[in-house]
């Protein structure tokens, strides 16, 4: 079975501060994919980033960046210098090489105050 | 804009009835996901069609069902409608078959209410 923990339910910050979203994946596959994905109050689901297993590779995308460390399945966000607009839900998933199922965290609500 | 589109945006039903959420993929993309998320439960995977075809089962109910036509656009049909089944329902779409590799990408959901 897989599971996936987000241990944050909300978050608050302020503007321009720097924030790290936790997640946690259980899996017993050894080729798998992480996502996360970002829920706006506007209620639809936007695709972050993904994954793969073998790629280890921290990345970074403007204010955003991901840690991916197998050694503690984890899979966090950072989002630097936040912004009012970064006030969301975030939710990081997991899929298994072979299964077109997404098992989601319950998410994490990122409120930021201006 | 994820390009996957929904409809209605909002539906508003009674206990009992039957309803139809309809779902459009992005452009070239050959699969259809519906996932379901409630307060309780979360995000949850319903159901995934691949070309027309049934690939994948989650937690969804008999009193659901869906299909994939022939271009592509699916619909979910809910019947016998409980005050539970008031969620708000995303379809997603990907080019491959849903072996986990393909990103899915999600539409703008369909907000149920049963009163």
């Amino acid at each position: 079975a897989q599971k996936v923990t987000q241990a944050q339910t909300e978050i608050s910050v302020v503007e321009k501060e720097d924030v790290t979203l936790d997640c946690v994946y259980e899996t017993r596959d050894t080729t798998y994919y992480l996502f996360w994905y970002k829920q706006p109050p506007s209620g639809e689901l936007v695709f972050l980033i993904r994954r793969n297993s073998f790629d280890e590779q921290n990345e970074i995308s403007g204010r955003y960046s991901w840690n991916f460390q197998k050694s503690t399945s984890s899979f966090n966000f950072t989002i630097t210098a936040s912004q009012v607009v970064d006030s969301a839900v975030y939710f990081c998933a997991l899929s298994n090489s072979g299964y077109s199922t997404l098992t989601f965290g319950k998410g994490t609500m990122l409120l930021v105050s201006p | 804009d994820s390009g996957v589109t929904q409809t209605p945006k909002h539906l508003i039903t009674a206990t009992g009835q039957r309803v139809t959420l309809r779902c459009s993929p992005r452009s070239g993309d050959l699969s259809v996901y519906w996932y379901q998320q409630s307060l309780d439960q979360g995000l949850q995977f319903l159901i995934h069609y691949y070309n027309g075809e049934e690939r994948a089962k989650g937690n969804i109910l008999e009193r659901f069902s869906a299909q994939q036509f022939p271009d592509l656009h699916s619909e979910l049909n809910l019947s016998s409608l409980e005050l539970g089944d008031s969620a708000l329902y995303f379809c997603a779409s990907s080019v491959g078959g849903g072996d986990g590799t393909d990103t899915q990408y999600f539409g703008p959901g369909t907000r149920l209410t049963v009163l």
